[in-house]
């Protein structure tokens, strides 16, 4: 069945630093990928998303491109703040199927 | 309203007790989803509404998990004879049909059971 995989966490970072978190999949055809955050104490939010292969995804200076030839789905921020400490979940779907969700990453960025 | 609503927000229980938990969805989606959240299992998908009908069901763990959905618009999931295992936070989400596949969520009911 369709899967996600993301990197364990915490990922502890710098203010300032780049962030990396990675994300694969594992589906048949052309599912839709997303990215949602989940700030402390709040629900989840839709950071970004892509619907098709070479998509690119944008949102607060976040960025993931929709990779169909790797099956992967990785977040990057050029320059990481404190404010973007959460955790962070990517997830796959088709049309209005259900959201099939990676285990989540926690970031922490520091002062 | 503007968004997803769900109540109550926090719910403490005793072991064997039934519960109900509400979700309105964002007005004029069609699509409804119900989520949960547990420490030990992650995000895990329950059931989907599209109208009052539910196409899938498949992640409602047990016979004692059941959900319905009135007019089109809210949605109820029950607990009957809720277990220790059942505490976990339950996220509830709509999308519009016609603008895709985006799941908007509310921000979810925390159950405690005793």
């Amino acid at each position: 069945g369709d899967s996600v995989t993301q990197m364990e966490g915490p990922v502890t970072l710098s203010e300032e630093a780049f962030l990396t978190i990675n994300c694969t999949y594992t589906a048949t055809g052309y599912p839709s990928l997303f990215w949602y955050v989940q700030y402390p104490g709040e629900g989840l939010q839709l950071l970004l998303k892509a619907t098709k292969a070479d998509d690119k995804g944008s949102n607060k200076g976040f960025e993931a491109t929709y990779r169909k030839e790797t099956t992967s789905f990785h977040l990057e921020k050029g320059s990481v703040q404190v404010s973007d400490s959460a955790v962070y979940f990517c997830a796959l779907s088709r049309n209005t199927d259900k959201l099939i969700f990676g285990t989540g990453t926690r970031l922490q960025v520091f002062p | 309203g503007a968004g997803v609503s769900q109540s109550p927000s926090n719910k403490v229980t005793e072991k064997g007790k039934d519960v109900e938990l509400r979700c309105d969805p964002i007005s004029g989606h069609t699509a409804l989803y119900w989520y949960r959240q547990s420490l030990g299992q992650g995000l895990e998908f329950l059931i989907y509404f599209q109208g009052n009908s539910a196409p899938d069901k498949s992640g409602l763990p047990s016979d004692r998990f059941s959900a319905e959905r009135t007019g089109g618009s809210v949605s109820t999931l029950t607990i009957q004879r809720t277990q220790q295992e059942d505490s976990a936070v339950y996220l509830c989400a709509s999308s519009s049909w016609s603008g895709g596949e985006t799941q908007y969520f509310g921000p979810g009911t925390r159950l405690l059971v005793l």
